[in-house]
């Protein structure tokens, strides 16, 4: 069974300071990963996957198997990265099935 | 490039009807999925259909059914509405090419309230 956990319901940081948003994975298999983001007001979009390895709008995430984690990183959090943020995972299962599991999200709010 | 259009936006319905909600997949996608997001959730996969036939299947009943045509547009239609059935309904497209499936591309969603 594939199951995604994002412990933090809630985040607040400060303007400028470091953000990391938890998440663990459950997957017997090799899972793909993800880090959707949700913006006040506009539709759920990819932030970055793990296959990708790259950093978008300052945010990094490293997949851990030993740790089976996915946490998402960012040095320096901007008022413009408050949203929700939500991880999901994908487990091949053969096929062309994508199922996305998600976590139940983390709302991130970066006080000025 | 025209994104994922979803309709209607909202749609109040009474237990026991039956609902049917439209997707427009994005330009060059030819696969849809559908999600269901019950407030303070994440969205929970219903299915998938992939040249008009479903193609993968979360842990909805059969009530939960859809349709995917020439256009690669879908439906999903739900019958004997439950209470419970109140959620955020997500259309999502993408693009699979051989083993290759482009990340999902998500519509604004449409608002069922089960009264």
């Amino acid at each position: 069974a594939q199951r995604v956990t994002q412990p933090e319901k809630l985040l607040s940081v400060f303007k400028g300071a470091p953000v990391e948003l938890k998440c663990n994975y459950s997957y017997s298999g090799s899972p793909e990963l993800f880090w959707y983001v949700q913006y006040s007001r506009q539709r759920l979009q990819l932030l970055l996957r793990h296959i990708s390895r790259e950093s978008i709008k300052g945010f990094t995430a490293d997949l851990n198997k030993g740790e089976t984690s996915f946490h998402l990183k960012k040095p320096f959090a901007q008022e413009e990265d408050s949203a929700m943020y939500y991880c999901a995972l994908s487990g091949h299962s053969g096929g062309s099935n994508y199922k996305l599991t998600f976590g139940k999200g983390t709302l991130l709010t970066v006080n000025p | 490039e025209t994104g994922v259009t979803q309709s209607p936006t909202h749609l109040i319905k009474t237990r026991g009807q039956q609902v049917t909600l439209r997707c427009s997949s994005q330009s060059g996608h030819n696969t849809v999925s559908w999600y269901q997001q019950a407030l303070g959730q994440g969205p929970q996969f219903i299915f998938q259909y992939y040249r008009e036939e479903e193609n993968g299947r979360g842990n909805f009943p059969p009530r939960f059914s859809g349709l995917q045509f020439p256009n690669y547009s879908s439906e999903l239609n739900v019958n004997a509405l439950e209470l419970d059935d109140s959620a955020l309904y997500l259309c999502a497209s993408s693009s699979h090419i051989g083993r290759y499936n482009s990340p999902l591309h998500f519509g604004n969603g449409t608002r069922l309230t089960v009264t």
